[in-house]
């Protein structure tokens, strides 16, 4: 059963450390996606990647996060600095993407972060 | 920003009862999604509807697409306790790259 899998399932950290998030997309998924989920903002694109390489970061907090796919199997998100407001559930999913079709996406179960 | 907002925020009912969720849009898409997420999980497609497909049925869910209103609508039929979770419909990001933009969701609990 394949599935998308995410680390650490829940961090908790305080202002100022660094946090890296990892996920491990389905097996011949081409397409990588970070979401943040809070109770304000809801569910948030921050960033993603087709065959590896980043088509959209606009999302996310350039000076503070980072996110790349160091091989097929593994995709990070790290946030350096941490702050409080960083504070969310966040979501690695992923899909294939073939030309002229829609896709639905397959999500990880989320990391849970909480910054002190 | 969010592109789709869903109405009512929170619904609750008894088992065996529909429930009807709708989702409003801003932009023009070419496909609508709608996914289920359970509380501490992530999400699960649930279906898509294209934007020349008027209503689509999957099991117990039925979905309905009006374009020139900007609107769609996801029915359960004959609902479960085990529907309870939250709804989100998902529309393309920025004129379909693939991404996903969610609304605010659902909340959908379902009485024994």
């Amino acid at each position: 059963d394949a599935r998308v899998t995410q680390t650490p399932r829940d961090k908790v950290t305080e202002m100022g450390q660094e946090v890296t998030m990892r996920c491990q997309p389905i097996l011949g998924h081409n397409t990588v996606f970070w979401y943040r989920q809070t109770m304000m903002q809801g569910l948030e694109l921050l960033a993603y990647f087709r065959n590896r390489a980043p088509l959209d970061d606009s999302g996310m907090p350039k000076d503070r996060f980072s996110a790349e796919m160091p091989d097929a199997t593994l995709a990070t998100l790290k946030i350096q600095p941490s702050e409080p407001r960083d504070s969310a559930v966040y979501f690695c999913a992923s899909g294939l993407v073939t030309s002229g079709e829609f896709d639905e996406q397959f999500f990880g179960p989320g990391t849970r972060l909480t910054v002190l | 920003s969010q592109q789709g907002e869903e109405d009512p925020q929170a619904l609750s009912i008894q088992e065996g009862e529909n429930a009807t969720m709708n989702c409003s849009y801003k932009t023009s898409i070419n496909n609508l999604q709608w996914y289920r997420q359970n509380s501490g999980r992530g999400l699960v497609h649930l279906i898509l509807i294209r934007s020349n497909e008027r209503e689509k049925h999957s099991g117990r869910l039925r979905v309905t697409l009006d374009t020139s209103k900007k609107s769609s609508s996801l029915l359960i039929t004959a609902s479960r306790a085990a529907d309870t979770a939250s709804y989100f419909c998902a529309t393309p990001f920025r004129g379909g790259r693939r991404a996903l933009t969610f609304g605010s969701g659902t909340r959908l609990q379902v009485q024994p």
